[in-house]
């Protein structure tokens, strides 16, 4: 698999339920991210977890990162209709390559009212 | 909260057409990128820009792309003799260099 690789590819939830999206990714890295993508628009940056953090939280968002798995999640809790959108991992492998971001594919996401 | 403006926000070109892609980053940051979506697929780093040169390209950016600053604010991407493949979302992002980055909403490009 790619560097960033998102599990599932779609998911379709009703309102209320949990989210639970993974990625992998392959080399170092410095830091990683999630952004969402509502269809056709822009990237937004939802949260930032460093290499030597494990668990972070951002009101309804929970993400985990296994440095040594080389694998984050992102847990959506009590999911809204306003949640359907795509949710992509990037992985920052720092200065030393330009801070440049590698995409996953990303997981849809699909909240049924 | 500071945004990233990208301008036009949808471009329709002839195949071989040259085209200007403007994007004004926040003013305190010092890292600027584009990145390219191809419908349906991943977002792809074209190249990253710091201290007025090239920092980094992908394969994806060859002699067909160019990148300026030429104003201090603005931060274009060029593309010469545009080819049908090149139709995608542009999204150009800024950074302070450490923490997340700020993408604007992209420039939805359609090559004719």
């Amino acid at each position: 698999s790619q560097q960033g690789e998102e599990d599932p590819q779609a998911l379709s939830i009703q309102e209320g339920e949990n989210a639970t999206m993974n990625c992998s990714y392959k080399t170092s890295i410095n830091n990683l991210q999630w952004y969402r993508q509502n269809s056709g628009r822009g990237l937004v940056h939802l949260i930032l977890i460093r290499s030597n953090e494990r668990e972070k939280h951002s009101g309804r968002l929970r993400v985990t990162l296994d440095t040594s798995k080389k694998s984050s999640s992102l847990l959506i809790t009590a999911s809204r209709a306003a949640d359907t959108a795509s949710y992509f991992c990037a992985t920052d492998a720092g200065k030393a390559a330009g801070n440049k971001l590698t995409f996953g594919g990303g997981t849809r996401v699909l909240v049924k009212p | 909260e500071p945004e990233v403006t990208q301008t036009p926000s949808h471009q329709v070109t002839q195949m071989g057409q040259e085209v200007i892609l403007r994007c004004v980053p926040i003013s305190n940051h010092l890292y600027f990128y584009w990145y390219r979506q191809i419908l349906g697929q991943k977002v792809e780093f074209l190249v990253s820009f710091y201290n007025n040169e090239i920092s980094e390209k992908s394969e994806i950016f060859d002699d067909q792309f160019s990148v300026e600053r030429p104003d201090g604010s603005n931060f274009t991407l060029k593309i010469r003799s545009t080819k049908l493949e090149d139709s995608a979302m542009y999204f150009c992002a800024s950074g302070a260099g450490v923490g997340g980055y700020t993408f604007g909403s992209g420039t939805r490009l359609t090559v004719v």
